[in-house]
């Protein structure tokens, strides 16, 4: 089944400078990648998806690329603010999957004043 | 606003009691799942219907029972849970697969569950 690498576990950046999380995905059949924010005590929420037929996609200060051959995606923040502290996880679903999401274990980014 | 609604949101209940949890969406998605998470991990599916057919359970324990009584409810029975049970449980709900490509999938705030 697929499996999900997330790094690093931990972030930490000053406000202001940008922030990147790196996932690989050992499913080739994987099409659909979402990104998620969680703050604490709060539901997941979805902040930014990109689906295989696409290599970049951007929202904001928000950035997804995707690597096919290398089958690795990465979640680029810019201006990063206080409010973009949260634990933020990667995850993978297969074409033929039922839409069963794999994630990785979760990045905890800090924004420091 | 979340648009997908759990309740209750904490439940504490005795390992030889039986309790439900309960989700509701109003997006018109045919699509739902219950996801575990643990403290500090990602959450973990459990159960996910589609068209109210189960379609994929997780080897889940049977003292879990899923229901999808509607497109709109989905409910989680719980009876007999152990300790390691306690956990946040979470629903979601996303358009069906149906051919259009996975779809993004909807959070509601979870049910914080403690098992005395």
């Amino acid at each position: 089944g697929e499996n999900v690498e997330q790094h690093p576990s931990t972030l930490s950046v000053q406000e202001g400078d940008s922030a990147v999380i790196k996932c690989t995905y050992s499913d080739s059949a994987s099409n659909y990648f979402p990104w998620y924010k969680q703050e604490l005590g709060k539901r997941p929420q979805l902040i930014i998806d990109i689906r295989s037929n696409v290599g970049e996609k951007k929202d904001q200060r928000i950035a997804v690329t995707l690597n096919k051959t290398a089958k690795h995606f990465s979640l680029h923040i810019t201006e990063t603010q206080p409010e973009d502290s949260a634990v933020y996880f990667c995850a993978a679903s297969g074409f033929l999957g039922a839409q069963k999401l794999v994630f990785g274990q979760g990045t905890r980014l800090t924004i420091n004043p | 606003d979340t648009e997908v609604t759990q309740t209750p949101k904490h439940l504490v209940m005795g390992m030889t009691n039986k309790k439900s949890l309960k989700c509701e969406q109003h997006m018109g998605h045919r699509a739902m799942y219950w996801y575990k998470q643990k403290a500090k991990k990602p959450p973990e599916l459990m159960f996910v219907y589609s068209y109210e057919k189960l379609s994929i359970n997780e080897s889940v324990p049977s003292r879990f029972s899923p229901e999808c009584p509607n497109s709109s409810l989905l409910n989680l029975h719980l009876h007999a849970l152990q300790p390691e049970d306690s956990a946040l449980y979470l629903c979601a709900s996303s358009q069906a697969y149906a051919g259009l490509g996975n779809q993004p999938q909807h959070f509601g705030d979870g049910t914080r569950l403690s098992i005395l």
